[in-house]
C-alpha cells in the first residue's frame, strides 16, 4: 500500500527566510505526487504535482517542489516566506488502483507558521 | 463562480438522525470524489465516481451511500448518524487523468449531538 510521511507537525520560519516543508512517499511504481494547500475554514487548494520530467516543479504563490527518487522524497519550497503563506500543507500521492478516479493518499499535514 | 460547491457549509444534528450532503462542480470533470477530514486534519478518501459510476468504495459504513445523478452532481447521504461521523467532509473533482489535479469544495462541518 503506498503512503506519504510529513515528518513535521510544524515548522516556524521568518518573514522573508527560505522555508522547506518535507514529504517522504512510498509507492509501487512511478509517483504521482501532489502539493495542496489549506487556509482555516477551506478547502484544499492545489499547488503544484511531480508527474514525469524535471525534478524541480515551480507551482503557485512562488511555490516549488524537488522531486528525489533516490530519497524518495518531494519537499515544498519557496525562497521568500511571506506571513500569508501561513496555513496547512498536505503532500499526497495518486491512488493506482481506480484508473483515471483514482483518490489521493495524504501525509497528516504540516501547519506553516511565518513570523513577522 | 465557485468550482466546486457544497452545500450545506455547516450541519449540526442528533445521534440517529439522517442527513445529506450535496456537491456540485461546474468544470466539466467526469469525476467526483468524496473525502472525511477528521479532527486531527487527516484526509481520507471515502468514495469516487466516473461518469456517475462507483469506482472506488473504501472501508465506508454501509450507513454513508453516494448517489451521482449526473457528472456535475455527486451526494452523499448518511443514516443513521453516529458520534464518531462528526467531521468536515470535502467534494472533489477531476478530469479522469491520474495527472490531473483535483478541486476541492470548501467542506461540510458535521456536528453530531
Amino acid at each position: 500500500a503506498q503512503s506519504v510521511a510529513q515528518p513535521e507537525d510544524q515548522v516556524n520560519v521568518a518573514e522573508g527566510n527560505p522555508l522547506t516543508v518535507k514529504c517522504t512517499y512510498s509507492v509501487s511504481g512511478n509517483p504521482y505526487l501532489f502539493w495542496y494547500v489549506q487556509y482555516p475554514n477551506r478547502g484544499l487548494q492545489f499547488l503544484l504535482k511531480y508527474i514525469t520530467g524535471d525534478n524541480l516543479v515551480k507551482g503557485s504563490y512562488g511555490f516549488e517542489a524537488e522531486f528525489n527518487k533516490s530519497q524518495t522524497s518531494f519537499h515544498l519550497k519557496k525562497p521568500s516566506a511571506l506571513v500569508s503563506d501561513s496555513a496547512l500543507y498536505f503532500c499526497a500521492v495518486r491512488d493506482l488502483r481506480g484508473g483515471g478516479a483514482d483518490g489521493l493518499t495524504f501525509g497528516k499535514g504540516t501547519h506553516l507558521i511565518i513570523q513577522p | 463562480d465557485t468550482a466546486v460547491s457544497q452545500t450545506p457549509k455547516y450541519l449540526v444534528t442528533q445521534m440517529g438522525n439522517d442527513k445529506s450532503i450535496k456537491c456540485e462542480q461546474n468544470l466539466g470533470h467526469d469525476t467526483m470524489y468524496w473525502y472525511k477530514q477528521d479532527s486531527k486534519k487527516f484526509l481520507k478518501i471515502m468514495f469516487s465516481y466516473n461518469n456517475k459510476e462507483l469506482i472506488i468504495n473504501e472501508t465506508v459504513p454501509n450507513r454513508f451511500s453516494p448517489k451521482s445523478p449526473d457528472k456535475a452532481h455527486l451526494n452523499l447521504h448518511i443514516n443513521s448518524l453516529e458520534l464518531g461521523d462528526s467531521a468536515v467532509y470535502f467534494c472533489a473533482s477531476s478530469q479522469g487523468q491520474r495527472d490531473q489535479p483535483q478541486h476541492f469544495g470548501d467542506g461540510t462541518r458535521l456536528s453530531i449531538l
